[in-house]
């Protein structure tokens, strides 16, 4: 069985600051690794994934992620957060070895404040 | 929300009645999905196809019916036996299925209420 961790609910920094986004996972097998952007009312915007290779992924809006195999994370990254960055954010996991469905974390509601 | 259009945008339920939520996606994806999402929660999987005429139950699937017809139609159907409906409810595709790296484009949602 696979399972996605977003250890915290809410996330607050201020305008300017970094921003970290925290996922752990679990697979049996070696993984996929997702992150998508929710907006209010809104359907769920790819950010970012992680396929092989190097372990900092970039993606849009300036953010990054690392994969960390060995602590089995994918946090998510912005060197400088924005007012607009405030939204909700799903880390999913996907075994690639067993032909698995997606499963996505309960999310993380990132608040940017000016 | 790229190719893919939901509608209705909201829509509210009798209790009793049968309701059909619309995806149509025009990118060609052979994968399709629909997820339910409740506050707090993640995204849960009610059914995917990964072909025409072909379709799977997901973690979810009790309650509710889809088909797949035509390449770019997923309709969902939310009958009267799922006792707690009201949700958000997300579809999405992917081109190719589940063994794929490919990232799932999400529509807008349907935001479905029982009266």
């Amino acid at each position: 069985a696979q399972s996605v961790a977003q250890p915290e609910d809410q996330v607050n920094v201020a305008e300017g600051n970094p921003l970290t986004v925290k996922c752990t996972y679990s697979v049996s097998g070696n993984p996929y690794l997702f992150w998508y952007v929710q907006y209010p009312n809104r359907g769920l915007q790819f950010l970012l994934k992680y396929i092989t290779g190097d372990n900092l992924v970039k993606g849009s809006y300036g953010f990054e992620a690392e994969f960390n195999k060995s602590q089995t994370s994918f946090h998510l990254k912005k060197p400088s957060a924005l007012v607009s960055d405030s939204a909700l954010y799903f880390c999913a996991v996907r075994d690639r070895t067993n032909a698995g469905k997606s499963t996505f974390g309960d999310g993380t509601t990132l608040t940017v404040k000016p | 929300d790229g190719g893919i259009t939901q509608s209705p945008k909201y829509l509210f339920r009798k209790e009793g009645q049968n309701v059909t939520l619309s995806c149509e996606q025009n990118l060609n994806h052979d994968a399709m999905y629909w997820y339910r999402q409740d506050p707090g929660q993640g995204l849960r999987l009610i059914y995917y196809s990964q072909i025409v005429n072909d379709f799977q139950k997901g973690d979810i699937a009790e309650g509710y019916s889809v088909s797949r017809e035509k390449k770019e139609s997923f309709p969902l159907t939310v009958t009267s036996a799922q006792k707690n409906p009201t949700a958000f409810y997300l579809c999405a595709s992917s081109i190719v299925g589940l063994a794929s790296y490919n990232e799932q484009f999400f529509g807008p949602g349907t935001r479905l209420t029982v009266l």
